[in-house]
């Protein structure tokens, strides 16, 4: 059964540049979820989609967008990168909105 | 405002040495508190849900409990295996929906 897998493992960026990266939740989830994990911080929300919609959002500006796909599959797009930006992004799936969350690797976004 | 806050910041035990890490919130209308298991540059792994007071769930050496106003993973002998940062998130209501917000962490260390 495969997990939540995140592609891709790393990525470097330069400042002002835009990044796209993608999910694809364990098998059976229909929902997708997206958090910024900055070195020695928990986790940060930053939006969620289920049926193709976002559906909640944390506080982070409209630089942060994303899609869901009609087979569940998710894409984070980040417009003009900021040195801050740099963080480790985790995807999570579930089942429902409320369902218990299950993270993938993540995608380490280095931005110079 | 609502605020997740776990103790201690990091923990060092000798292998067999039991203790307890602490997760205090201050969330109104509390939607479920997670416990999660984090290895250095891995995505969280879920390890327990929690809705109401007086819960307690358990997996091999760990237990976790809740109360009104706080959590505790309590570690029964932990092994060197168990070393981790340990992931505190409650989901409380906003504005109709339910965000996400997790606590800074606890890394644990067990010597052996």
């Amino acid at each position: 059964d495969a997990g939540v897998t995140q592609s891709p493992t790393h990525l470097i960026k330069t400042r002002g540049q835009q990044v796209t990266l993608r999910c694809s939740p364990k098998s059976g989830h229909d929902t997708v979820s997206w958090y910024q994990q900055a070195l020695g911080q928990g986790p940060q929300f930053i939006f969620q989609y289920y049926e193709e919609e976002e559906r909640q959002r944390g506080n982070f500006p409209d630089r942060f967008s994303g899609h869901q796909f009609p087979n569940y599959s998710s894409e984070l797009n980040v417009n003009a990168l900021l040195l801050g930006d740099s963080a480790l992004y985790l995807c999570a799936s579930s089942f429902g909105t409320l369902g218990e969350q299950y993270f993938g690797p993540g995608t380490r976004l280095t931005v110079t | 405002e609502d605020q997740v806050t776990q103790s201690p910041e990091a923990l060092r035990l000798q292998e067999g040495e039991s203790s307890s890490l602490n997760c205090s919130y201050t969330v109104s209308g509390l939607r479920g508190l997670f416990w999660y298991r984090q290895d250095p540059g891995k995505g969280p792994e879920f390890l327990f849900t929690l809705y109401s007071a007086g819960e307690e769930k358990e997996k091999e050496r760990l237990k976790a409990t809740l109360t009104k106003k706080e959590s505790f993973l309590h570690i029964t002998a932990p092994k060197p295996e168990d070393s981790a940062t340990y992931l505190c998130a409650v989901r409380r209501p906003v504005g109709g929906s339910y965000i996400p917000t997790f606590g800074r962490g606890t890394s644990l260390i067990v010597h052996p």
